[in-house]
């Protein structure tokens, strides 16, 4: 059993487009994440919850709205998509926040913007 | 603000060589160090971590020290295996922000 998975796998869409990408994790976890990385790898916090609410936005353009329907979800809806949106979205969980927890990370979904 | 650097890669090893991945991080207060690998089409998974000053953390033959008088945590192992080769992540957390900080990775090609 996947314990993070994330679909689609691969996203190719076209500028203008509005575009969701779903995560579930079936681990029991309190927290989950989606997280960027660019095409350096690069990568860098976009959103966070904590049973179902929000409690890290971190600059990311209102575009990007995340829903978190219940604690083992956490999707995320992109509108008016660009050019620079192209990345590796990963979706992240893990048990608790915390200095100390360990994340478990989705296999990502790979967003080109034509 | 808090950060993460790195050594700039790729690093390319022959099979058997030592490797050192070398982490430095700033951080006020007492941050929590991780290492994370990711190999080809994967996402991240914890390779080790340490909580504290002069911790080790260890596993699958790789190790790292917590030092807080360098503010390093760089990453060794004593003989690297083809299956090594990925993108290693160093990365620090805090209390007081509830996320994980990443570097920017260093990525490791080890060949036969």
């Amino acid at each position: 059993d996947t314990a993070v998975s994330q679909t689609p796998k691969y996203l190719v869409t076209q500028m203008g487009n509005d575009k969701s990408i779903k995560c579930e994790q079936n681990l029991g976890h309190d927290t989950m994440y989606w997280y960027k990385q660019d095409s350096k790898k690069f990568l860098k916090i976009m959103f966070s919850y904590n049973n179902k609410e929000l409690i890290i936005n971190e600059t990311v353009p209102n575009r990007f709205s995340p829903k978190s329907p219940d604690k083992a979800h956490l999707n995320l809806h992109i509108n008016s998509l660009e050019l620079g949106d192209s990345a590796v979205y990963f979706c992240a969980s893990s048990r608790q926040t915390g200095r100390n927890e360990k994340l478990f990370f989705g296999s990502g979904t790979q967003l080109s913007v034509l | 603000g808090d950060s993460v650097t790195q050594m700039e890669g790729p690093v390319t090893l022959s099979e058997e060589a030592f490797l050192t991945i070398n982490c430095t991080y700033t951080a006020t207060g007492y941050p929590s160090l991780f290492w994370y690998v990711q190999y080809p089409g994967e996402g991240l998974q914890l390779l080790l971590k340490a909580t504290k000053a002069d911790d080790k953390g260890s596993n699958k033959g790789f190790e790292a020290t917590y030092r807080k008088e360098t503010t390093s945590f760089h990453l060794e192992k004593g003989s690297v295996q083809v299956s090594d080769s990925a993108v290693y992540f160093c990365a620090l957390s805090k209390t007081s922000y509830d996320k994980v900080i990443f570097g920017p990775g260093t990525s490791l090609s080890v060949i036969p």
